[in-house]
């Protein structure tokens, strides 16, 4: 089975611009979370998608948002992106069978914000 | 709310000397704990997973990991380090059923020859 997939790995933005951020899960896995890691704040979640519904939001602004399509890939969206905005966004899917569904984790998308 | 503290942001031990990584949990309710493993510009990989059961957990590469509930503790261990566990480690807390997770600040660990 093929692993989680992010697009682009990497992105240069400036201040003011908008991006989009692209995941596609493992088949078969319905549920998708992005994480934000910065050498600052570390790793903190961002939100989670299920049936293209939103099930879980974390902490961020109104600019950080996210969306899944019928067939579970997942975009998130930053608006107007700010210095602070440089990361690596990662995206896990998972299972939705069993009373634990492991993440899975892809290799990440690197944002610099200039 | 949950939180994890890895206490020690880096460490370093000689090759085939003890890994110890130390993890401590806050969970208003039993935990789902992680240990994962980060390679430079890599994402997460799970090295192995407390659900519920068997507190001495097992995992890849040789790690293992203690669930004690008294000391809210979750220690990575391994016996004897290699070369090519050098990376960052990341303990993790999860709610039962929730797809969230909350990391600790991580720990680099360093493997000198």
């Amino acid at each position: 089975k093929a692993g989680v997939t992010q697009t682009p790995r990497y992105l240069i933005k400036t201040r003011g611009q908008q991006v989009t951020l692209s995941c596609s899960p493992i088949s078969g896995h319905r549920s998708v979370s992005w994480y934000q890691q910065t050498p600052g704040q570390g790793l903190q979640f961002l939100f989670e998608y299920f049936s293209e519904t939103q099930r879980n939001k974390g902490n961020f602004p109104g600019r950080f948002s996210g969306r899944q399509f019928s067939n579970s890939r997942s975009e998130m969206n930053v608006s107007t992106l700010e210095l602070g905005d440089s990361a690596l966004y990662l995206c896990a899917s998972s299972s939705t069978t069993g009373s634990y569904n492991e993440q899975f984790f892809g290799p990440g998308t690197r944002l610099t914000v200039l | 709310a949950q939180s994890v503290t890895q206490l020690g942001s880096h460490v370093s031990v000689s090759e085939g000397a003890l890994v110890l990584l130390r993890c401590n949990y806050s969970s208003s309710v039993p935990p789902y704990l992680f240990w994962y493993v980060q390679y430079p510009n890599q994402g997460l990989q799970l090295l192995l997973k407390y659900t519920t059961g068997a507190t001495l957990v097992k995992g890849i590469n040789g790690f293992e990991a203690e669930f004690k509930k008294s000391e809210t503790s979750f220690h990575l261990t391994k016996p004897s380090a290699h070369m090519s566990d050098a990376a960052e480690y990341f303990c993790a807390v999860g709610d039962q059923g929730a797809q969230k997770l909350v990391f600790g600040q991580g720990t680099r660990l360093t493997i000198n020859p």
